[in-house]
């Protein structure tokens, strides 16, 4: 079974801070790493598709980053805001392009107060 | 606007009984998905499909069934053999090529009584 670990599993942070959550995923027969928003009642939406090492990806107050090699990713916000707060996704591609399935972990759940 | 669509967003089933999830999406994505969401867990495949008339097994596939008879819809049966069925269940899509990202239905929650 592949594991997919997110760190941490909850976070609150004040409005203002800056915060970011680790993705642990198998460095072996990785293809692509995806991150996803998921805010409350709402379907999750994809934030960024990360595919080589050393990529970063920026949308807004939001990027990421990706090590293949060691088998992470960061998700960073700056300056949290309350429209911030949801469950953020991570998920490896893991085998070929035809084949390899996405394989999604727990979620880090982020709180962001006024 | 596009998007998927999943139908009902509550469901209630009686121990025994077979039920079916809908999934409709109108993007013209060739490739679709079935996800189920337990407590403190992610998001587990159940089916996938890439193209219309064909579809394989995820990881958790016992005690479901799905069809794929047209390009726009991916509906997932519940079965009686399904032994923990009580859980949120989300339908994705994607264009089917490499790095997209999936966009997802609003899922249903299904729980039996």
């Amino acid at each position: 079974i592949l594991n997919v670990e997110q760190s941490p599993q909850s976070l609150h942070v004040q409005e203002g801070d800056s915060t970011n959550f680790t993705c642990s995923f198998p460095s072996s027969n990785f293809y692509a790493l995806h991150w996803y928003r998921w805010e409350t009642a709402k379907s999750p939406k994809a934030l960024f598709v990360m595919t080589l090492n050393g990529d970063e990806k920026k949308k807004g107050r939001i990027s990421a980053t990706l090590n293949t090699k060691e088998g992470y990713s960061y998700l960073y916000i700056k300056g949290s805001q309350p429209e911030d707060s949801a469950t953020y996704l991570c998920a490896p591609r893991i085998g070929s392009s035809n084949t390899g399935k996405l394989i999604f972990g727990q979620g880090t759940t982020l709180q962001v107060k006024p | 606007d596009g998007g998927i669509t999943q139908s009902p967003k509550y469901l209630f089933r009686k121990e025994g009984q077979n039920v079916t999830l809908s999934c409709e999406q109108n993007l013209n994505h060739d490739a679709m998905y079935w996800y189920r969401q337990d407590p403190g867990q992610g998001l587990r495949l159940i089916y996938y499909s890439q193209i219309v008339n064909d579809f394989q097994k995820g990881d958790i596939a016992e005690g479901y069934s799905v069809s794929r008879e047209k390009k726009e819809s991916f509906p997932l049966t519940v079965t009686s053999a399904q032994k923990n069925p009580t859980a949120f269940y989300l339908c994705a899509s994607t264009p089917g090529l490499e790095n997209y990202g999936y966009t997802f239905g609003s899922g249903t929650r299904l729980t039996v009584v």
